[in-house]
C-alpha cells in the first residue's frame, strides 16, 4: 500500500543549529504535504504545509521544500530553540481528492540543547 | 482549539468490553476522522466520515465501529477491546472547502488490560 517514510526518528542538535527531517512518499498522486508538531501529552498541530505545484515554503523560522520528480519533501528548521524540542511527523495527502486522508510519516524526535 | 473535544480522556479497560470514545466538534466540519498513534507506526486512519450518516474504512479498521447521525458528533466504539488497541486515539476534523488540512482534539488515552 501507499506509505510515507520519515527519517531521521531521533534528531540531537545544539541551540541555535539547523535541524532539517526527511520524508519519501509513494503515491505518486499525493498532492498536499503537512508538517506536524506533537508535544508531550499533547495533539498535533499543524505548523506547515506545501501544496503539489509549490517548490518550497517559508514561515518564520521554518520551511518545507518539496522534490516531486524524487517524491520527497522536507522541514526545515534553523535558529532551533529548546521549545522546538517536540515529536515532528511528516504526512501525504492519499491521492489528489479533498478528503483529508492523510498517511503519516512515523515521526522525528527532535532535541535541542541548551 | 476547543472546537474538537474528546471524551473520556484517559480509560482502562479489561480485554473483551465495550469501550465508546466520543469526539463532538462545533466548528459543523464535514468531515471527522479517527486516528490511532502507536510507537513507530505514526498516527494511522481508522475510519473517516465526510457528512452525517456517511463512513468509510481507514487503513485499519478492524475491531472497530463508527457511526455518525448528527454532523457534530462522531463517535468510535471496540466492540470487543484487545490489548492490541492499547493506543493513542484521536479524533480530527476538516471543512468541507479547506483541501486536505485536518484539526485533531485532544486525545485518548485507551489502555486494555
Amino acid at each position: 500500500g501507499e506509505n510515507v517514510e520519515q527519517h531521521p526518528s531521533t534528531l540531537s542538535v545544539q541551540e541555535g543549529d539547523s535541524a532539517v527531517i526527511k520524508c519519501t512518499y509513494s503515491d505518486s498522486a499525493s498532492n498536499y504535504f503537512p508538517w506536524y508538531k506533537q508535544e508531550l501529552g499533547k495533539r498535533p498541530q499543524l505548523i506547515i504545509d506545501i501544496r503539489s505545484n509549490v517548490g518550497e515554503k517559508k514561515d518564520q523560522r521554518i520551511a518545507v521544500t518539496l522534490n516531486k520528480t524524487a517524491k520527497h519533501f522536507s522541514l526545515h528548521i534553523t535558529e532551533t530553540q529548546p521549545e522546538d524540542s517536540a515529536v515532528y511527523f511528516c504526512a501525504a495527502s492519499r491521492g489528489s481528492s479533498n478528503t483529508g486522508k492523510l498517511i503519516f510519516g512515523q515521526g522525528t524526535t527532535l532535541q535541542v540543547k541548551p | 482549539d476547543a472546537g474538537i473535544t474528546q471524551s473520556p480522556r484517559y480509560k482502562i479497560t479489561e480485554t473483551g468490553r465495550q469501550v465508546t470514545l466520543m469526539c463532538h466538534q462545533t466548528w459543523s466540519h464535514s468531515y471527522m476522522f479517527w486516528y490511532r498513534q502507536d510507537l513507530g507506526h505514526g498516527l494511522r486512519l481508522i475510519y473517516y466520515s465526510a457528512a452525517a450518516d456517511i463512513t468509510d474504512k481507514g487503513e485499519v479498521p478492524d475491531g472497530y465501529v463508527v457511526s455518525r447521525s448528527k454532523t457534530e458528533n462522531f463517535p468510535l466504539t471496540l466492540e470487543s477491546a484487545t490489548r492490541s488497541q492499547t493506543s493513542v486515539y484521536f479524533c480530527a476534523s476538516k471543512r468541507e472547502d479547506s483541501g486536505n488540512t485536518i484539526y485533531f482534539g485532544e486525545g485518548s488515552w485507551l489502555t486494555v488490560v
